[in-house]
């Protein structure tokens, strides 16, 4: 069946540092991918998405790129803020139909000033 | 728009008795799924709603049941409650049942405690 497998946490950054947070997946076809963000104490919020091969989603500085040979959608974002504290979870809907999205375990970034 | 909203926000029940959640989807969506996400973990697809009847199911046993109203609200039941079953409860709505660029919302969720 359809998996995420993202990098485990937490992960501690200065403020303005690089991240990336690794993901792969396992699907048949060419599945949708998401990034989704948890703020403490809230639910899940979609951070951006990428519906196909080569496909970049984008929102709020972070990025991940679609890439099929490696099944991989790794999030970056190249300058971090303190308000970035959060637990980011990689997902994807499989090509089954019925929208069922299958998340990751999730990876909890935290931001020191 | 509301968003998708659950009821109720915190629940504690005691252990074997049964529980119903709530969930209303955004305004315009007629699809409802429902997540278990524990603590720690990452959310775990219960079942999905769509024109009233179940159109998927996770690995979930059959204490977990669940029911979607005419107007497209649903709710999750879950009989016989273990210590197992504490965790945070995510309703989803999204609209239709196609692969279209359509986004699945999530409600806030309802934080279950069986003691």
């Amino acid at each position: 069946g359809d998996s995420v497998t993202q990098m485990e946490g937490p992960v501690t950054l200065s403020e303005e540092a690089f991240l990336t947070i690794n993901c792969t997946y396992t699907a048949t076809g060419y599945p949708s991918l998401f990034w989704y963000v948890q703020y403490p104490g809230e639910g899940l919020q979609l951070l951006l998405k990428a519906t196909k091969a080569d496909d970049k989603g984008s929102n709020k500085g972070f990025e991940a790129t679609y890439r099929k040979e490696t099944t991989s959608f790794h999030l970056e974002k190249g300058s971090v803020q303190v308000s970035d504290s959060a637990v980011y979870f990689c997902a994807l809907e499989g090509t089954g139909g019925y929208q069922k999205v299958t998340f990751g375990t999730g990876t909890k970034l935290q931001v020191i000033p | 728009d509301a968003g998708v909203t659950q009821s109720p926000t915190h629940l504690i029940k005691t252990r074997g008795q049964q529980v119903t959640l709530r969930c209303s989807p955004k305004s315009g969506h007629d699809t409802v799924s429902w997540y278990q996400q524990a603590l720690g973990q990452g959310p775990q697809f219960i079942f999905q709603y769509y024109e009233e009847e179940e159109r998927q199911r996770g690995n979930f046993p059959d204490r977990f049941s669940g029911h979607q109203f005419p107007n497209y609200s649903s709710e999750l039941n879950v009989n016989a409650l273990l210590l197992g079953d504490s965790a945070l409860y995510l309703c989803a709505s999204s609209s239709g049942i196609s692969r279209s660029n359509t986004e699945a919302f999530f409600g806030q969720g309802t934080r279950l405690t069986v003691v």
